[in-house]
């Protein structure tokens, strides 16, 4: 059982480029959310998705686009990365009594 | 919008001390989770709390939820070097599933 991967681990952008952060899950959980964070303000939740082909946005969802195709992955799009969105990026999937397993991160630099 | 704040931001103690991390709101959670995590990695779960004055306990680690389901405290009991990490309470709204709120963590360093 892996968990929660998330690929890569790390990742310098250009302003303007776009990119896909992987996340999959192999614990069957229907909920998933992606989140950033940044120093001193915690995780802040920019996608959520309920099950395959539903999705909601969080508290930050712009400049990123999220799908969910299968219940195992859960990709987040950066459309036009920008120095905002330099972070490091979390990925959950949200098991029974509404615990988050996290994956190991993905860290963003955006020059 | 629900906030969490949490106090203090930094925390930096001797081995054997004890001490308390806090988190308050003026909205009320239907529950409240803690979360340690360590440098390069994801948090992960230390307890969930669901009742209004509920307290639960981890070996040295007593969480605490409020009675009115606003604030909950996480205190440890002679620290440890191993206690050493960012220390993240979260409260979820109870209006959808798994939809989480955190506070923006307590860096705790507890020096040998």
């Amino acid at each position: 059982n892996a968990g929660v991967t998330q690929t890569p681990k790390f990742q310098v952008l250009k302003t303007g480029q776009s990119m896909t952060l992987q996340c999959a899950q192999d614990m069957n959980h229907e909920y998933m959310s992606w989140y950033r964070q940044d120093p001193g303000m915690g995780l802040r939740l920019i996608h959520y998705s309920v099950g395959a082909g539903i999705t909601d946005q969080g508290e930050v969802p712009n400049g990123y686009n999220v799908s969910r195709s299968t219940t195992e992955d859960f990709p987040l799009r950066l459309l036009s990365a920008a120095p905002s969105q330099t972070s490091v990026y979390f990925c959950a999937s949200i098991g029974p009594t509404e615990t988050q397993y996290f994956g190991p991160g993905t860290r963003l630099l955006v020059l | 919008t629900q906030l969490l704040e949490q106090s203090p931001q930094f925390l930096s103690i001797q081995e054997g001390e004890n001490l308390t991390v806090y988190c308050n709101s003026s909205s009320v959670f239907s529950s409240l989770q803690w979360y340690r995590q360590e440098p390069g990695e994801g948090p992960v779960l230390l307890v969930t709390v669901v009742t209004g004055g509920e307290v639960k306990k981890l070996k040295r680690l007593t969480f605490q939820f409020g009675d009115a389901r606003k604030d909950s405290s996480l205190h440890i009991t002679a620290a440890q070097t191993g206690d050493t990490g960012l220390y993240l309470c979260a409260g979820e709204g109870g209006t959808s599933y798994g939809k989480l709120t955190f506070g923006q963590g307590t860096i705790l360093t507890v020096h040998p």
